[in-house]
């Protein structure tokens, strides 16, 4: 595709529920991120994703969240018995590289802006 | 002492004038630089990348950077009202890390 693309763009849910939140990188990118985004805050790292390496989990706040990314392509990130601090733009971004060099440029999506009444 | 560091600002320069961006990071092995412009209620959108001293020109942004004294900046010529927005500087090192963000306002 021409780019990252994220859905849903809005969620509403109930203190609880669980989502899932979904990522399709832009083809051949071989890293993917989450972060999260607070209203007026930086980005928050969650985890990421290289290759068919295990994924960097670092990031991840608490064991209600957890992410998958299936045949090296497509991520989901699922939050379980959401909370309403869990409130947030949960952006995903892919490179065509990690690490060091050119072609570690991070590309964003449009976001998933999830509430949590 | 977090990986980047920005002024969290608000920085603000009337239409014509030079803006100037900067940030700091921590980890001397980063070896990729990186500005970010968001738009409130946007993500973050790549506008300049350097990977090695000096300046880098790109239109009306140029990118400075000085491994020495691990800073990275970045300038906007001519300002225009719609660069208003908030500038995120990222830097590779163990992992991407970003800064929380420079926010310019271009007034008219």
């Amino acid at each position: 595709g021409a780019g990252v693309s994220q859905s849903p763009s809005n969620k509403v849910t109930e203190k609880g529920k669980d989502v899932e939140l979904r990522c399709d990188p832009i083809s051949g990118h071989t890293a993917l991120y989450w972060y999260r985004q607070s209203l007026g805050q930086g980005l928050e790292f969650l985890i990421y994703f290289q290759g068919n390496s295990a994924p960097d989990k670092s990031g991840l706040p608490s064991d209600r969240f957890s992410a998958e990314r299936t045949g090296g392509s497509v991520s989901t990130l699922t939050i379980q018995r959401t909370q309403q601090e869990d409130s947030a733009v949960y952006l995903c971004a892919s490179s065509l590289l990690a690490g060091f060099s050119s072609g570690s440029e991070q590309f964003f999506g449009p976001g998933t802006r999830l509430t949590v009444l | 002492q977090k990986e980047v560091e920005q002024n969290s600002g608000p920085l603000s320069v009337p239409e014509g004038a030079i803006a100037s961006l900067n940030c700091t990071y921590s980890d001397r092995v980063s070896q990729s630089f990186f500005w970010y412009r968001q738009y409130s209620g946007k993500s973050p959108e790549l506008i300049m990348s350097i990977y090695s001293n000096g300046d880098k020109e790109d239109g009306r942004f140029t990118a400075q950077l000085n491994k020495a004294s691990q800073y990275v900046s970045l300038l906007i010529r001519d300002s225009q009202p719609s660069d208003s927005a908030t500038y995120l500087c990222a830097v590779t090192g163990n992992q991407f890390y970003f800064g929380t963000g420079t926010s310019l306002t271009v007034i008219p």
